[in-house]
């Protein structure tokens, strides 16, 4: 596709399921990252790819949070027994890599916690 | 830490008027770049600013960046309808990294 691609776009989940969001991001781009964003707040920084390196992970809440890019393409964020504080909308977004390199976001997936 | 503020979080004006956000930051970024994002969107670059004074224009749009590249300013002129939307900064650091402002949300009312 042209764009990053996020899924699920909704989820709702109960307190405590394991939760699992896919982003594929733009063919060829480098730099994979992950933001959260909750209801009227700016996005924040989870973590952050080169490749299937995990370079940066400082902004992951908890060890509840865990992300992989197994392959160097797509990746999945895994949030282990949701808890309400959890609900936002978790925004991934891909580059090229290396500064001044436009930086591309998905839809977002829009978790509920309930 | 580095922080991101902008101001106001929130405006409210008519079509055809002017409109100002400000982005202020505690420390010095790599560049700092503006976003739209509108319900249901991820956030969609508008600009980048690098060096300290420049100033960029996007159709009605203009952005400033302080010369101590600490600060930026997005300036609409006749605003419309269609520019209703949150609007973000966010400074890069390395690596790509973005560190984003809460975010300004604008209503342009017809």
């Amino acid at each position: 596709g042209a764009g990053v691609s996020q899924s699920p776009r909704y989820k709702v989940a109960k307190r405590g399921q394991d939760v699992a969001l896919r982003c594929d991001p733009i063919s060829g781009h480098v730099s994979l990252f992950w933001y959260q964003q909750a209801l009227g707040q700016g996005p924040e920084f989870l973590t952050y790819f080169q490749n299937e390196a995990q370079l940066d992970k400082s902004g992951l809440p908890s060890d509840r949070f865990f992300a992989e890019r197994p392959e160097g393409s797509v990746s999945t964020l895994k949030i282990q027994r949701t808890q309400q504080e959890d609900s936002a909308v978790y925004l991934c977004a891909s580059s090229l890599g290396g500064p001044g390199n436009t930086i591309y976001f998905g839809e977002g997936s829009w978790l509920t916690v309930v | 830490t580095q922080l991101l503020e902008q101001s106001p979080q929130f405006l409210s004006i008519q079509e055809g008027e002017n409109l100002t956000v400000y982005c202020n930051s505690s420390s010095v970024f790599s560049s700092l770049q503006w976003y739209r994002q509108e319900p249901g969107e991820g956030p969609v670059l508008l600009v980048t600013v690098v060096t300290g004074g420049e100033v960029k224009k996007l159709k009605r749009l203009t952005f400033q960046f302080g010369d101590a590249r600490k600060d930026s300013s997005l300036h609409i002129t006749a605003a419309q309808p269609g520019d209703t939307g949150l609007y973000l900064c966010a400074g890069e650091a390395a690596g790509n990294k973005l560190t984003f402002g809460g975010g300004t949300r604008v209503l342009v009312k017809p």
